[in-house]
């Protein structure tokens, strides 16, 4: 079964400080990997994903991840944080690209301050 | 212009009630999910319908039951509602399976059962 793991529910960064938000996956199969941003009071938007091409994947925003099957992790990063990156963001896993059922972790809220 | 919409916004209501959501696609989309998030933003997906028919159906109670009148709207009515269905529900849609697409998601709907 695949699951998903995100350490630190609450990543505080100030402005223009790297941001780096944490997810391991566990997948019995080549997983498909993705990163969704939620900010308050509105729905889930994505921010990248990995679907077995390049394992530096480049997103939205300035945010990229990699994927590290060594390391069973594909960790988010932004160079330099801005007072708009407060957000909620969910890693997701699916196995399954057919039916795109996705398995979130708990989240991470990354507060930026001045 | 709203992509995935969702009606109504907030909804608070009495144990034992009866309540329906609605949601509505106007991307061309094929598939559609609820997806509920509780209290501690954990985000669990519910139901899929494909081509209005049922493709995911997690371990959710009978009280729940999806409709989707045609591919643009998945409904999510909810009998005997329960203290612990007060949750946020999130509708998604996504362009089809048999390759994975991108899920967008409504604004969400909150429920709150008194």
């Amino acid at each position: 079964a695949q699951s998903v793991t995100q350490l630190g529910s609450h990543v505080s960064v100030s402005e223009g400080a790297l941001v780096l938000l944490r997810c391991n996956y566990s997948s019995s199969v080549p997983p498909y990997l993705f990163w969704y941003v939620q900010y308050p009071n509105q729905g889930l938007q994505l921010l990248l994903k990995y679907t077995s091409a390049a394992t530096l994947v480049k997103g939205i925003n300035g945010f990229e991840a990699e994927f590290k099957k060594s390391e069973t992790s594909f960790h988010l990063t932004k160079p330099s944080a801005h007072m708009s990156d407060a957000a909620e963001y969910f890693c997701a896993v699916s196995e399954d690209g057919t039916a795109s059922k996705l398995t979130f972790g708990t989240g991470t809220r990354l507060q930026v301050t001045l | 212009d709203t992509a995935v919409s969702q009606t109504p916004k907030y909804l608070v209501t009495q144990m034992g009630n009866d309540k329906s959501i609605k949601c509505e696609q106007n991307l061309g989309h094929d598939t559609m999910y609820w997806y509920k998030q509780d209290s501690k933003k954990f985000l669990k997906i519910m139901f899929s319908y494909n081509n209005k028919e049922l493709i995911i159906n997690e371990t959710v109670p009978n009280r729940f039951s999806p409709k989707s009148p045609d591919k643009a709207h998945l409904n999510l009515h909810i009998n005997s509602l329960e203290l612990g269905d007060s949750a946020v529900y999130f509708c998604a849609s996504s362009r089809g399976i048999g390759e994975y697409n991108e899920q967008f998601f409504g604004p969400g709907t909150r429920l709150t059962v008194l």
